[in-house]
């Protein structure tokens, strides 16, 4: 069975950098799925931040103006997400996540699997 | 960025009812076009995938069509556990992008 399990600091100082982790048990995060982290500040909603490929490569939402990276750490299976100069806008429950891609007639890529969330707050 | 335009923002509906959400995306996406449900203090929940596919384990009380730019989630029969937000996703392109939300609540 599928599990990711975000961690990470609960609280972040403005201009200080984030870094989260995501452990990710139950299937090798080489294997051909993607990897995202996606945020949603409190009362508000969905915003996908950055994927990584299997391939190493990754995207990034341009909302992030460059602040953001995503690497995988297989020996451990897990992948993480290092956010730079950290703001109050910045505080949000943040999710990591599985995308596939359902192939057939069409390939959709959905998000099938997330993890439970961890709140961070940017605050002085 | 593709954006994703969902109404209304909150819905109320009583146990029972059928409900409608629309998502519009500002250009074509096809069918690549996902909804999600989420419950308070929980991650999202995909629902439906392809515009029109359910996912494995959705009740069939839960339907979607569209294409294009115009999309629509329906709840035949609201059960008490349908009261959530719901999302729509767009996966045309590989910057991923939601609706607003559609918070369906209890009358």
């Amino acid at each position: 069975q599928v599990q990711l399990q975000e961690s990470g600091p609960g609280l972040v100082k403005p201009s200080e950098t984030l870094s989260l982790t995501c452990a990710v048990s139950g299937f090798p995060i080489t294997s051909d799925y993607y990897w995202v982290w996606i945020r949603q500040p409190p009362g508000k909603g969905l915003e996908w931040l950055g994927t990584l490929y299997h391939s190493g490569n990754t995207d990034f939402s341009s909302s992030l103006k460059s602040r953001g990276t995503i690497s995988a750490d297989t020996s451990s299976n897990q992948f993480s997400l290092t956010l730079t100069s950290m703001t109050a806008a910045d505080t949000a429950v943040y999710y990591c996540a599985r995308r596939r891609v359902v192939r057939g007639l069409l390939n959709y890529d959905v998000i099938d699997f997330w993890g439970q969330g961890t709140l961070v707050t940017v605050s002085s | 960025d593709i954006q994703m335009t969902q109404s209304p923002s909150s819905l109320s509906a009583s146990v029972g009812d059928r409900v409608t959400i629309t998502c519009r995306a500002s250009q074509s996406i096809s069918t690549y076009l996902n909804w999600y449900q989420q419950k308070p203090g929980k991650a999202p929940n995909l629902l439906i995938y392809g515009a029109s596919s359910l996912q494995s384990g959705v009740p069939s009380r839960f339907s979607a069509s569209g294409s294009g730019t115009d999309f629509t989630l329906t709840i035949s029969s609201l059960l008490p556990e349908d009261f959530a937000t719901y999302y729509c996703q767009q996966s045309y392109s590989t910057f991923l992008t939601f609706g607003g939300g559609t918070k369906l609540e209890i009358k």
